[in-house]
């Protein structure tokens, strides 16, 4: 089985541009999540996404946003970028909403490294 | 609020030692899950072992162990004869029962370099 997919690997975006990131969970999976993880602040959660709605919504402004395609896929945006943006951006899917559980613990991409310049 | 604390930032060892990985959290609601994660250099968070609150029994998986004790707070890891294959970065995790969605707190993870 197909891991969670991310794309695109690394990206490289000016201050004040947007930028599109892209996530493909495992088969099956219909719940998407979004965490952000930069040196300073750590790993954060950003976003959770299923059934193409948003379930739950982290400590970040509303330049960054998400959703969810009727596949499951989802898709994350950032606009007017800023220097603080840069980070890796990792997706993960699980099998189903709610709380993360024993039996359905969040499965991860090898995330997104973008960088603002 | 829920947070989760790993006071180690480096632990150096050489191979075939043990490691123990500390973790200490704080949230307000009696069912959570704890979760240890281990990142290599490729990125991907890596699942590793679970425990849900209402289960205090220590297990070993392999060359993994834990050992959850709720009445200080703690779930620590530990990876017994160390191999440099082990060298990451382990984040330990809690997720309350209460909070909608799939939402982990993480510590800020501890970096574990094994020496041959």
């Amino acid at each position: 089985k197909a891991g969670v997919t991310q794309t695109p690997r690394y990206l490289i975006k000016t201050r004040g541009q947007q930028v599109t990131l892209s996530c493909s969970p495992i088969s099956g999976h219909r719940s998407v999540s979004w965490y952000q993880q930069t040196p300073g602040q750590g790993l954060q959660f950003l976003f959770e996404y299923f059934s193409e709605t948003q379930r739950n919504k982290g400590n970040f402004p509303g330049r960054f946003s998400g959703r969810q395609f009727s596949n499951s896929r989802s898709e994350m945006n950032v606009s007017t970028l800023e220097l603080g943006d840069s980070a890796l951006y990792l997706c993960a899917s699980s099998p189903r909403a709610g709380a993360v559980s024993v039996n359905s613990p969040l499965h991860f991409g090898n995330g997104t490294r973008l960088t603002v310049t | 609020a829920q947070k989760v604390t790993q006071a180690q930032t480096e632990i150096s060892v050489v191979e075939k030692e043990d490691v123990t990985l500390d973790c200490v959290y704080e949230t307000r609601d009696t069912t959570y899950y704890l979760f240890w994660y281990k990142q290599p250099p490729s990125g991907e968070l890596v699942f590793l072992i679970r425990r849900n609150s209402f289960d205090e029994q220590n297990e070993i998986s392999g060359r993994y162990s834990w050992n959850f004790q709720k009445s200080t707070s703690s779930f620590n890891f530990t990876i017994t004869a160390s191999q440099v294959v082990d060298s990451a970065v382990y984040f330990c995790a809690l997720s309350e029962a209460g909070a909608a969605g799939n939402k982990l707190t993480f510590g800020g993870g501890t970096r574990v370099l094994v020496k041959p």
